[in-house]
């Protein structure tokens, strides 16, 4: 059984960078795609981007310009950084497996932008 | 981007009702829609890949269907613990894209 726990900062002021990480236990690591999306009672939920083992990433063209993910296959972990952040990435960030369809979840982490 | 409109927002059912949540896309997503459950305080839950595959341990009261632009997830017969909000979502292009929810409560 495949199981995803995260973690980051949760309280941010602007302009600072969101980082957050995951670790996938269980299952195969460099067979899945890497995803994290985010919830916000204004936008619902979004997707934010992926990534594989093979370092292919495709994001969000509404957040390309401030996001990275990456991830280490020696660690099973995968990250998600968020440059410059506002008050509108206040949200739930969430890391899933799966491209098409996001199959396993973490837990959450609620992130606040506030000053 | 693909715009994934739900209906209704949100519905009040009994246990054991009959429950039909529609998605409608803003382009041809030919089989590509997803549906997923969501509780207060919990991560989504993916219920139904590609119009109408059940996910392993999913009861089989759940049910989705549709192609094109237009797509369904039916319960049968509600239970307690189907009580939730329900999301669509599309796997056509990128980027993802999901409805803005319907969630069915108690009635």
């Amino acid at each position: 059984q495949v199981q995803l726990q995260q973690w980051g900062a949760g309280l941010l002021k602007p302009s600072e960078t969101l980082s957050l990480t995951c670790a996938v236990q269980g299952g195969s690591f460099n067979t899945y795609y890497w995803s994290w999306l985010r919830q916000s009672p204004g936008k619902g939920l979004e997707w934010i981007g992926e990534n594989t083992h093979r370092g292919y990433t495709n994001y969000n063209p509404s957040l390309k310009s401030r996001v990275t993910i990456s991830g280490d296959t020696s660690k099973n972990q995968f990250s998600l950084k968020l440059n410059s952040v506002t008050a509108a990435d206040t949200a739930v960030y969430y890391c899933a497996t799966g491209s098409y369809y996001f199959d396993y979840w973490g837990q959450g982490t609620l992130v606040t932008v506030s000053s | 981007d693909i715009q994934m409109t739900q209906s209704p927002s949100s519905l009040s059912a009994s246990v054991g009702d009959r429950v039909t949540i529609t998605c409608r896309a803003s382009q041809s997503i030919s089989s590509y829609l997803n549906w997923y459950q969501q509780k207060p305080g919990k991560a989504p839950k993916l219920l139904i890949n590609a119009v109408s595959t059940l996910q392993s341990g999913v009861p089989s009261r759940f049910s989705g269907s549709g192609s094109g632009t237009d797509f369904a997830l039916t319960i049968s017969s509600l239970q307690p613990e189907d009580f939730a909000t329900y999301y669509c979502q599309q796997s056509y292009g990128t980027p993802r894209t999901f409805g803005q929810g319907t969630k069915v409560e108690v009635k």
